[in-house]
């Protein structure tokens, strides 16, 4: 069975100090790979994804991932945290064979406090 | 472009009673589809609809269903509501041949 896992509830950090959000996965065959944020009252937005080529990507609000394949993981970081990075953050992936059929992970509550 | 639109956004029902949610994809996208969110589930895939046909299906009852129409909207069904069904009911859209999904902004459904 597919699954993504986001192992932390939530993440504390400073404003001003790097952050990492966490996702593992488990599927068979290479997945592409995504990382959304939810706002309060609000939908998921499209962060960033992981399709193919070099293993760090770089997305919106100057948020990245690294994709890791041995160790089957798509971690979310952030050199700066800003408060306003508080949020709600999930992990998602696709299967190359069966498009449109998207995993979620649980998601990671991200507080950043000033 | 305009982004995926859902109605209502808000909706009050009573046990028992039926709901029905509508979703407007981005100009384009041929396919949509729907998740429900809960504090204690996360976010669970009901269902994908593309070119009219529901292409994936999610673990749900039957009384959760939808439609699409041939200018790409969708609807979701609920009968019969359960208090469980209370929950943040989001509608995602895509290129068929693309990557990501871009979502509504959900429609929030009370069941009392």
């Amino acid at each position: 069975a597919q699954s993504v896992a986001q192992p932390e509830d939530q993440v504390n950090v400073a404003e001003g100090n790097p952050l990492t959000v966490k996702c593992t996965y488990s599927v068979s065959g290479n997945p592409y790979l995504f990382w959304y944020v939810q706002y309060p009252n609000r939908g998921l937005q499209f962060l960033l994804k992981y399709i193919t080529g070099d293993n760090l990507v770089k997305g919106s609000y100057g948020f990245e991932a690294e994709f890791n394949k041995s160790q089957t993981s798509f971690h979310l970081k952030k050199p700066s945290a800003l408060v306003s990075d508080s949020a709600l953050y999930f992990c998602a992936v696709r299967l190359l064979y069966n498009f449109n059929k998207f995993y979620f992970g649980s998601g990671t509550k991200l507080n950043v406090k000033p | 472009k305009a982004g995926v639109t859902q109605t209502p956004r808000y909706l009050i029902k009573t046990r028992g009673q039926q709901v029905t949610l509508s979703c407007s994809p981005i100009s384009g996208h041929r396919s949509v589809s729907w998740y429900q969110q809960t504090p204690g589930q996360g976010l669970q895939f009901l269902f994908e609809y593309f070119s009219e046909t529901q292409r994936n299906k999610g673990n749900f009852p039957g009384r959760f269903s939808g439609r699409q129409f041939s200018n790409s909207r969708s609807e979701m069904n609920v009968s019969t509501l359960e208090l469980g069904d209370s929950a943040l009911y989001l509608c995602a859209s895509s290129l068929d041949n693309g990557y990501e999904q871009y979502f509504g902004p959900g429609t929030r459904l009370t069941v009392t």
